[in-house]
């Protein structure tokens, strides 16, 4: 079945450092999203990406698909104390979706 | 307001009892989920619904049950027969009626934390 393995679980990082977490896939995708999540709270969508090798951005978040559809990543530039939180992908493989593990973030002011 | 409310966000129930997790949305949506998670874990699939009607069972199905009467609502009951219920469980809903998410959003309620006593 579908194996999806999210790096780091774990992350604490200084205030206005830069934070990446993975997502592999061992099969190929149609799209991946990524949510999320802050402490106490629910899973928010944050985007969705769908072509090969496509590069998204949101301010200081920039988002990227594999040019082979089988991972993904999530990169945020100096951050702040509001990105705390887990950051989930949800890859989908055209038959189901699946929730990653997460990395949780912390920042340290 | 559009959104998906759960209702209680608190609830806790002795060994052996059924207890029921309301879920309700008014955006219109056809598909709606019930996930699991548990401390510093992803979330898990139970069931999900693409349609009023119908449902599937997801990846941890054991031990729950639930139904979709209405559009609006996807009630999940939480047996007896589930081994180790303590757990946040969240409730979702999109657009798509086509596989367990298809490509459309998930909107996720405020959740709610069960606790077995």
């Amino acid at each position: 079945g579908q194996q999806v393995m999210q790096i780091p679980q774990y992350q604490h990082v200084q205030e206005g450092e830069d934070f990446t977490t993975y997502c592999n896939s061992s099969t190929t995708l149609s799209n991946i999203q990524w949510y999320k999540q802050r402490p106490g709270g629910h899973p928010v969508f944050l985007i969705q990406l769908v072509k090969s090798g496509e590069v998204k951005k949101q301010k200081r978040l920039t988002f990227q698909f594999g040019e082979a559809k089988k991972n993904s990543s999530l990169h945020i530039t100096a951050t702040q104390t509001t990105d705390v939180g887990t950051y989930f992908c949800a890859p989908n493989t055209g038959n189901q979706f699946y929730f990653g593990t997460g990395t949780s973030l912390t920042v340290i002011p | 307001d559009g959104g998906i409310t759960q209702s209680p966000k608190y609830l806790f129930r002795k060994e052996g009892q059924n207890v029921t997790l309301s879920c309700e949305q008014n955006l219109n949506h056809d598909a709606m989920y019930w996930y699991r998670q548990d401390p510093g874990q992803g979330l898990r699939l139970i069931y999900y619904s693409q349609i009023v009607n119908d449902f599937q069972k997801g990846d941890i199905a054991e031990g729950y049950s639930v139904s979709r009467e209405k559009k609006e609502s996807f009630p999940l009951t939480v047996t007896s027969a589930q081994k180790n219920p303590t757990a946040f469980y969240l409730c979702a809903s999109s657009f798509t009626s086509g596989g367990a998410g298809g490509t459309d959003t998930q909107y996720f309620g405020p959740g709610t934390r069960l606790t077995v006593l």
